[in-house]
């Protein structure tokens, strides 16, 4: 079955970088690309970007451009989010999601918190 | 940027009635547009996909609508399990989500 599995909640200090895995299993990894979405406590969704696993290209919401790199490892399935210049505002869950027109698989999420 | 509007951001309703959920784009997108069911603590769940589509294994009970810039979710006959947060998604432009319903 269709999986992708994020990697386990992270705490990091104002001003520091966190990376955040999401593994993809039961399809074939490069046919569809990945989206990033995060969600702050209580808040709604939001789209932070999109890499396409074909190639690698990327494509940020202008909010976090300059800060963020999504990335991939297509020996692994594996996509990586990296945000820099954490902010307390940062403080969310992330999550990766298979993109195929809208977005139709999703990992369980990761919760970063960003506290000194 | 395409701004999508949701309304209304929260909706207190009953088993058993119908609801609906509106999404306005600041533009047309055509019929590219998903809707999401989150429940508290959960990943979103995609349940309909280009406007009316349906997603394998959802309920016939939820309908999606619409193309250009308006877009209906219906749910024909509301289920204890349907309480829940409703998001719409467009993609036709980059990618950008309405507010959110929350259903109670």
């Amino acid at each position: 079955q269709i999986q992708l599995v994020q990697s386990g909640a992270e705490v990091q200090k104002p001003g520091a970088s966190v990376r955040v895995s999401c593994k993809a299993s039961g399809y074939t990894f490069n046919n569809y690309g990945l989206s990033w979405v995060r969600q702050a406590p209580g808040q709604g969704l939001e789209w932070m970007g999109w890499i396409s696993t074909h190639n690698g290209k990327t494509n940020y919401a202008q909010k976090f451009q300059g800060r963020v790199a999504m990335t991939i490892d297509t020996s692994t399935s594996t996509a990586y989010l990296e945000l820099g210049g954490l902010r307390s505002d940062d403080t969310a869950v992330y999550y990766c999601a298979r993109v195929w027109g809208s977005f139709d698989y999703w990992g369980q999420g990761t919760l970063v918190t960003v506290s000194s | 940027d395409i701004q999508m509007t949701q309304s209304p951001s929260s909706l207190s309703a009953s088993v058993g009635d119908r609801v609906i959920i509106t999404c306005r784009a600041s533009q047309g997108i055509r019929d590219d547009l998903g809707w999401y069911q989150q429940r508290p603590g959960k990943a979103p769940k995609l349940l309909i996909y280009a406007a009316s589509r349906l997603e394998g294994g959802v309920p016939s009970r939820f309908s999606g609508s619409g193309s250009g810039t308006e877009f209906t979710l219906t749910i024909s006959s509301l289920e204890p399990e349907d309480f829940a947060t409703y998001y719409c998604l467009q993609h036709n432009s980059d990618y950008s989500f309405g507010q959110g319903t929350k259903l109670e």
